[in-house]
């Protein structure tokens, strides 16, 4: 079945130490999201790829990076993580530049920063 | 600012019964979304209704649209312990088309 794939499902960081979090797709969508979620909160966007172009959120920390080396590939890097930083962190993908079929998720990667 | 408001932040109902969870959002969009997220999971898509759009079934949901008083509403009927998950409306506003703002979500509990 086509899908979004978020690798590790939970991933455990130190203060300060890089961490990279992957997902990949099989739906062939151009446009790619990556959301953060803490406890009990909406997602919030962070930034997100329309096919090569990259599009960051202007409240977005410097500390969030990406990068979408192919249409299926999309990595989240978060340089220095800070315990503020723990939260379920959310891929998503959309269609034909998102006209009308909704985002469809990954399974989320779960980041504590301990 | 947040688009999305859902209400109640929090509802608990027996199996069997209906529940209706509201969103309330600020600006003109082209479509507001529902999705539903279990408990650690990422979120499903359930239903999108576009702006001239008032009303969309999908089974046991129906979703309605007043854009008037910028709100929609989903109800599910015959709900089922199953049902039990957070669900979050999004909106696709005209000014920032392709990039969806969620509200804080409807927090649903399905007792048996």
């Amino acid at each position: 079945d086509a899908m979004v794939i978020q690798n590790p499902r939970y991933q455990v960081t130190q203060f300060g130490k890089p961490v990279t979090l992957s997902c990949s797709q099989t739906l062939n969508h151009n446009v790619m999201y990556w959301y953060q979620q803490k406890s009990s909160q909406a997602p919030k966007l962070l930034f997100h790829y329309y096919d090569k172009d990259f599009n960051n959120e202007a409240d977005t920390p410097d500390n969030f990076q990406s990068r979408r080396p192919n249409t299926s590939f999309c990595f989240l890097d978060i340089r220095s993580p800070g315990l503020g930083d723990a939260a379920m962190y959310l891929c998503a993908t959309s269609g034909s530049g998102f006209r009308g079929s909704g985002y469809t998720f990954g399974s989320g990667t779960r980041l504590t920063v301990v | 600012s947040q688009q999305g408001e859902e209400d109640p932040q929090a509802l608990s109902i027996q199996e069997g019964e209906n529940a209706t969870m509201n969103c309330s959002y600020k600006t003109s969009i082209n479509n507001l979304q529902w999705y539903r997220q279990n408990s650690g999971r990422g979120l499903v898509h359930l239903i999108l209704i576009r702006s001239n759009e008032r009303e969309k079934h999908s089974g046991r949901l129906r979703v309605t649209l007043d854009t008037s008083k910028k709100s929609s509403s989903l109800l599910i009927t015959a709900s089922r312990a199953a049902d039990t998950a957070s669900y979050f409306c999004a909106t696709d506003a005209r000014t920032n088309a392709g990039k969806s703002t969620f509200g804080d979500g409807t927090t649903l509990t399905v007792k048996p």
